[in-house]
């Protein structure tokens, strides 16, 4: 089936700085990808969907200046995490669509000190 | 909105137990239902999903049946492996994306001991 890979599984940084996700599908083109994010014991939430070429849309309450994304070809998007801190601390996780399926990453552990 | 509430976990069981991991959901409309399936170090798989009520979906041994009278989907296993041993995650979808945008539940960690 379709691969999704994603990097890095997980990283620790600083508070205030920025750290940057890659989601890419590895063997299909995909327009659309999905970020999610989930806190310990609570659903994974939908934060986005990042649309190939054009603005990512970002759900109810999530901060697009604080999670920046960028989708700039079939293969590849991308989340920026801005002036991290504690609070989004998380488990973020890509998916992209081959024509009905979702696949998904393996996800990135977000630890902020 | 939309949600779905999955048993707590983590869950443990011995091996060749039965499994019973709940879902239930609450949504507008007539939403399909995934369960998907996540082993260490990868990403969420889908395991098997159902689209209409009654609908059965099964899968490398797992069964959940689309309750739409009771909002229920759970997932059932009649002899679990050690191989079992994963997070289990329920979802829905509804709305024109279909499945492509889902509503997750929290997850069940399952734990199968030899």
């Amino acid at each position: 089936g379709a691969v999704v890979s994603q990097h890095p599984s997980w990283v620790i940084c600083k508070s205030g700085t920025s750290v940057k996700i890659e989601c890419r599908s590895l063997d299909f083109q995909a327009t659309t990808m999905f970020w999610y994010r989930q806190f310990p014991k609570q659903s994974l939430m939908l934060m986005a969907t990042s649309n190939e070429g054009s603005k990512a849309t970002y759900e109810q309450g999530v901060e697009k200046d604080k999670f920046l994304i960028n989708h700039a070809s079939l293969t590849l998007s991308t989340l920026t995490v801005t002036s991290a801190h504690p609070e989004d601390s998380s488990f973020y996780i890509c998916s992209a669509p081959d024509y009905e399926k979702l696949f998904f990453g393996s996800g990135t552990q977000l630890s902020v000190l | 909105g939309d949600s779905v509430t999955q048993m707590e976990g983590p869950v443990t069981l011995s091996e060749e137990a039965f499994l019973t991991i709940n879902c239930t959901y609450t949504a507008t409309g007539y939403p399909s239902l995934f369960w998907y399936v996540q082993y260490p170090g990868e990403g969420l798989q889908l395991l098997l999903k159902a689209t209409k009520a009654d609908d059965k979906g099964s899968n490398k041994g797992f069964e959940a049946t689309y309750r739409k009278e009771t909002t229920s989907f759970h997932l059932e296993k009649g002899s679990v492996q050690v191989s079992d041993s994963a997070v289990y995650f329920c979802a829905l979808s509804a709305g024109v994306q279909g499945a492509q945008k889902l509503v997750f539940g929290q997850g069940t960690r399952l734990t199968i001991n030899p």
